[in-house]
């Protein structure tokens, strides 16, 4: 079946710090994966997605994903994390069998001063 | 331009009540999807409209979930005789077409006492 895991159910970088999210799917045909990034209270915003083509996907925010098939992983990275950067960050693949978002639980990002 | 929009943005009711939740997609967009998203996990798949007609609805969890699309544009998520395991934030999201980014609303979050 097809599914999205994120190991990491809560990440602590201080501020400044460089930061990577896991993301990790089983799927069998070319995915469409996205991240999404929810703040509290806030809708889920889209940060970047990749259908095909190059496999570093740039991002709003300063993010960036990079697609790697053979580990079937899309992990999401930024150099330099904010304050504001501190959300839940959801990892997700479009089925293109029936065009359902499957995503994984989130990971929740904690920035220390 | 205007983003998803959802009504109510909460919603109490108590268990055995009917409840509507309603959802303004992005003007042009003619696929639309419905998903519940639980404390600590990822949103669930529910249904997806493209246009009227519901063009997958495994998603809804009982009979007692259903949700209309009636002239392609807002759509209404219907819950009859809730139980407390129905409260979660739903969230609803459109696109343009089927394979394109995923639009959010910021959600209604359901509480059945």
């Amino acid at each position: 079946a097809q599914s999205v895991t994120q190991p990491d159910i809560h990440i602590t970088v201080s501020e400044g710090a460089s930061l990577e999210l896991r993301c990790n799917y089983s799927y069998g045909a070319t995915p469409y994966l996205f991240w999404y990034v929810q703040s509290p209270g806030q809708g889920l915003q889209l940060l970047l997605k990749y259908f095909s083509g190059d496999t570093l996907v740039q991002g709003i925010k300063g993010f960036e994903a990079e697609f790697k098939r053979s580990q079937s992983s899309f992990n999401l990275r930024k150099p330099s994390v904010h304050w504001s950067d501190a959300a839940e960050y959801f990892c997700a693949v479009l089925l293109d069998s029936n065009y359902q978002l499957i995503w994984g639980a989130g990971t929740k990002l904690i920035i220390k001063p | 331009g205007a983003g998803v929009s959802q009504t109510p943005s909460n919603k109490v009711t108590e268990k055995g009540k009917y409840v509507e939740l309603r959802c303004d997609p992005i003007s042009g967009h003619t696929a639309l999807y419905w998903y519940r998203q639980s404390l600590g996990q990822g949103p669930e798949f529910l249904i997806y409209f493209q246009g009227t007609g519901a063009a997958d609805d495994s998603g809804l969890p009982n009979d007692r979930f259903f949700a209309v699309r009636p002239e392609g544009s807002v759509s209404t998520l219907k819950i009859q005789r809730t139980e407390r395991g129905d409260s979660a934030v739903y969230l609803c999201a459109s696109s343009l077409t089927l394979t394109d980014t995923q639009y959010f609303g910021p959600g209604t979050r359901l509480t059945v006492l």
